[in-house]
Formats: structure tokens, sequence, C-alpha cells
């Protein structure tokens, strides 16, 4: 099976601007989680979408958004970004039900000038 | 929110020795992973252990679990250069697909 794919995987825009990043889940994975890294809050829980629906959200301003299309595709959503979004943008698919052991895709490196 | 954290920080080795990490957390969890990051990538799914196991085995890797203690270690034998990277343990609550995770071990492995 093909991993998880995530499109693109550099970005570069300017405060204030929005951006939108792309997951493709393993096959047969209806759970798609997004993770944002960075080196000083370390790995933090976004929200997680599950068969189109929003089945679990982080502590993260409304300015992150996300939805999930009906082949399980996600998409996320930051806008009127800020310097302090530059991160590593990281989706993780699973199937159901638990244990839920999550496959990483490669990240988007998201950087705010 | 509930966080696992490792400890130590940072670990730096000859290869064929053994890496010890240990990772804590605060509350009842429905399991708890190990994942591996080799430099800022994404993250390498290593071992899942229940609330019910006590240890488990995956090839070089030792994972074991103590609830009563609300920690986890995980074990790497005989490492490899190739075993240089970031792990990270994160924990699952019940009813829940959301990984909560620590702060992560930078273990580097001298050839």
């Amino acid at each position: 099976k093909a991993g998880v794919t995530q499109t693109p995987r550099y970005l570069i825009k300017t405060r204030g601007q929005q951006v939108t990043l792309s997951c493709s889940p393993i096959s047969g994975h209806r759970s798609v989680s997004w993770y944002q890294q960075t080196p000083g809050q370390g790995l933090q829980f976004l929200f997680e979408y599950f068969s189109e629906t929003q089945r679990n959200k982080g502590n993260f301003p409304g300015r992150f958004s996300g939805r999930q299309f009906s082949n399980s595709r996600s998409e996320m959503n930051v806008s009127t970004l800020e310097l302090g979004d530059s991160a590593l943008y990281l989706c993780a698919s699973s199937s159901d039900p638990a244990p839920y052991e999550q496959y990483f895709g490669p990240g988007t490196r998201l950087t705010v000038t | 929110s509930q966080q696992g954290e490792e400890d130590p920080q940072a670990l730096s080795i000859q290869e064929g020795e053994n890496a010890t990490m240990n990772c804590s957390y605060k509350t009842s969890i429905n399991n708890l992973q190990w994942y591996r990051q080799n430099s800022g990538r994404g993250l390498v799914h290593l071992i899942l252990i229940r609330s019910n196991e006590r240890e488990k085995h995956s090839g070089r890797l030792r994972v074991t679990l103590d609830t009563s203690k609300k920690s986890s270690s995980l074990l790497i034998t005989a490492s490899r250069a190739a075993d240089t990277a970031s792990y990270f343990c994160a924990t699952v609550l019940y009813g829940n697909n959301r990984l909560a995770f620590g702060k992560g071990n930078q273990v580097v492995v001298i050839p």
C-alpha cells in the first residue's frame, strides 16, 4: 500500500496570507489527523477527521481549520498567517477501530516571513 | 492536556550499545506508542503497547509499561548508526484517537 502523502512539501508564505495543505491517507483509512511540530512547543494535535466529520479538536485558534472529503483526503487551512505558524505540519492516517496506530506523512514545512 | 515526558532528553552512545529512554504520563491511558523521527521528517511508528500489557518486543526494540507508575521505557538493543533519530512517546486516551506527544529524546549512535 502507498503511504500517507502530503503536498506541498515546502511552502513559504508572508504574514497575513492564507495557506492550504493537503493530505492523502493510506487507502482504506478513514481517520486523518493533523499535528503541528515546532522547536518550542513540540508536537501538538490540531484536529482529527473521520468520515468527513471533525471528531477531535486541539487547542488552536479558529484560524486553523480543516476538512475531509468523501475519498478521505483531507486539507487543512490556516488563515491570516502569523510568524509563529512556521512549523512542520504532519498528517497521519489510521484505520478504525482502536487501538489507532497512526501512520504519518513526510510533512509540509511551512515558513512564514 | 495530558502529555508524555521522556527522560533523558539527549543520549549519545557507541554503536553496539543499548539505548534506554523513559516516558512518564499523568492520567489513565488506552495505549502508549513510540515513534521515531529522522531529521525533521515524518514520524515512523515503532511499537504500540496497550494499557493491559506490560512488555512488548519488536525486533531490537523492547517496550515496557508500568501503569501503576504511569511510565514506559523503550530499549533499543545493539544500536546501529541508522538508529540515530529523535524518539517520541505518545499516549492515547480511551475513546480518543488523539496522540499526546512527549518532548522527545535525541539519540545519536556513533559508528
